[in-house]
């Protein structure tokens, strides 16, 4: 069946370092949304990219869709505490949604 | 405006049990989609519902049901509970659709099965 594999499944960097996790669909997506859990929290939207190859940037966080609509990428640039949770990356395709298991950022000082 | 609530917060059961889970969408939103999160297999999808009826459904056994109100208020029904029921179970709403729309999510319901 359709899959969304992201990874990895844990990140810890020191505070001002990058991230970046990385989801992969089996089939092409007809759009990928990424949302953000922090700890004991629910999901929160961050973005949708909807076409092939966009990119689009929120402050220190870049999201990428590839050009076969099957990967997609989000990168934190100089990460700080507030950036700590879980990023899920959630594609959609036949009126169906298959979230990755996200990867947890843990932070430290 | 008021967010996604879900109600019960927390909700300990036994084997064998029956549950019903309740939430109300934000003002306005006529879709509310419900999932089930553990951590092994993270967020899968259970079924959507729009105007009160059942648009999409995921792979879930017909123990897991759902309905919707016509105040597109949504409740889910767990019945014949097992151990591996045992999740956080949270609804989202939005405002049209699924899919080409962010969806609000709702602070969950943390169903423990004994």
């Amino acid at each position: 069946g359709q899959q969304v594999m992201q990874i990895p499944q844990y990140q810890h960097v020191q505070e001002g370092e990058d991230f970046t996790t990385y989801c992969n669909s089996s089939t092409t997506l007809s759009n990928i949304q990424w949302y953000k859990q922090r700890p004991g929290g629910h999901p929160v939207f961050l973005i949708q990219l909807v076409k092939s190859g966009e990119v689009k940037k929120q402050k220190r966080l870049t999201f990428q869709f590839g050009e076969a609509k099957k990967n997609s990428s989000l990168h934190i640039t100089a990460t700080q505490t507030t950036d700590v949770g879980t990023y899920f990356c959630a594609g959609f395709r036949d009126d169906k949604i298959i979230f990755g298991k996200g990867t947890r950022l843990h932070i430290l000082p | 405006k008021a967010g996604v609530t879900q109600t019960p917060r927390y909700l300990i059961k036994t084997r064998g049990q029956q549950v019903t889970l309740s939430c109300s969408p934000i003002s306005g939103h006529r879709s509310v989609s419900w999932y089930q999160q553990t951590p092994g297999q993270g967020l899968q999808f259970l079924f959507e519902y729009f105007s009160e009826t059942q648009r999409n459904k995921g792979n879930f056994p017909g123990r897991f049901s759902g309905r919707q109100f016509s105040n597109s208020r949504s409740e889910m029904n767990v019945s014949t509970l097992e151990l591996g029921d045992s999740a956080l179970y949270l609804c989202a709403s939005s405002l049209h659709g699924f899919g080409p729309e962010k969806l609000f999510f709702g602070s969950g319901t943390q169903l423990s099965v004994l």
